[in-house]
């Protein structure tokens, strides 16, 4: 079972460049989430979607788009990156029912430069 | 107050004590609970969640108490293993925000 996927694992970028980070989940999950994470800062949710055609800020919403047109996919867009964009992100899904686990794909290390 | 809040630690435990942390949360309309357990420059990963009734897996204790608004995780006769940061996660069925507390991190000492 594949479980969530992220691409790519790393990636630099310089100021000003815009990139699409993939996450694609094979679970048939309703709701999907990009976090960041930062030293010393925990995991700070970004967006999030309940399901397809339907999508939410989380606390740190500015720089970034995303959109859910199939329920699989749910890529994160940096429109144009800057330094302080430099972090781990994470995609995770979970079904939208009391007490159901969220799984994690294995980060991106991002850097900007 | 912050949605969710840990002490970040660290908790320096030698091997084989007990070691408790704590969470506490803002929204007492949450519904659902977690902890989660990440290890060095790894995704998290589901510990246990957390049930009313406070629930048991083996060494580990998961607790929430309602009326303060603060759940629990206890490891007992700890191990090297249990090394890790530990996340609290709070579930807001209401607009369905899935929120993470910054995380307790545990050394195990030999």
């Amino acid at each position: 079972n594949a479980g969530v996927t992220q691409t790519p694992k790393f990636q630099v970028l310089k100021t000003g460049q815009s990139m699409t980070l993939q996450c694609a989940q094979d679970m048939n999950h309703e709701y999907m989430s990009w976090y960041r994470q930062d030293p010393g800062m925990g995991l700070r949710l970004i967006h999030y979607s309940v399901g397809a055609g339907i999508t939410d800020q989380g606390e740190v919403p500015n720089g970034y788009n995303v959109s859910r047109s199939t329920t699989e996919d749910f890529p994160l867009r940096l429109l144009s990156a800057a330094p302080s964009q430099t972090s781990v992100y994470f995609c995770a899904s979970s079904r939208v029912t009391e007490q159901s686990e969220a799984f994690f794909g294995q980060g991106t290390r991002l850097t900007v430069v | 107050r912050k949605e969710v809040e840990q002490d970040p630690g660290p908790f320096n435990v030698p091997e084989g004590a007990t070691v408790a942390f704590n969470c506490t949360y803002s929204n007492s309309a949450s519904q659902s609970f977690f902890w989660y357990r990440q290890d060095c420059r790894k995704e998290p990963k589901l510990l246990m969640s957390v049930y009313s009734s406070g629930n048991e897996d083996g060494r580990f204790t998961a607790q929430l108490n309602r009326a303060s608004q603060y759940i629990s995780l206890l490891i007992r006769d700890s191990k090297l293993s249990d090394s890790a940061t530990y996340l609290c996660v709070v579930n807001m069925n209401r607009d369905d925000k899935i929120i993470f507390g910054k995380g307790t991190r545990l050394h195990i000492l030999p």
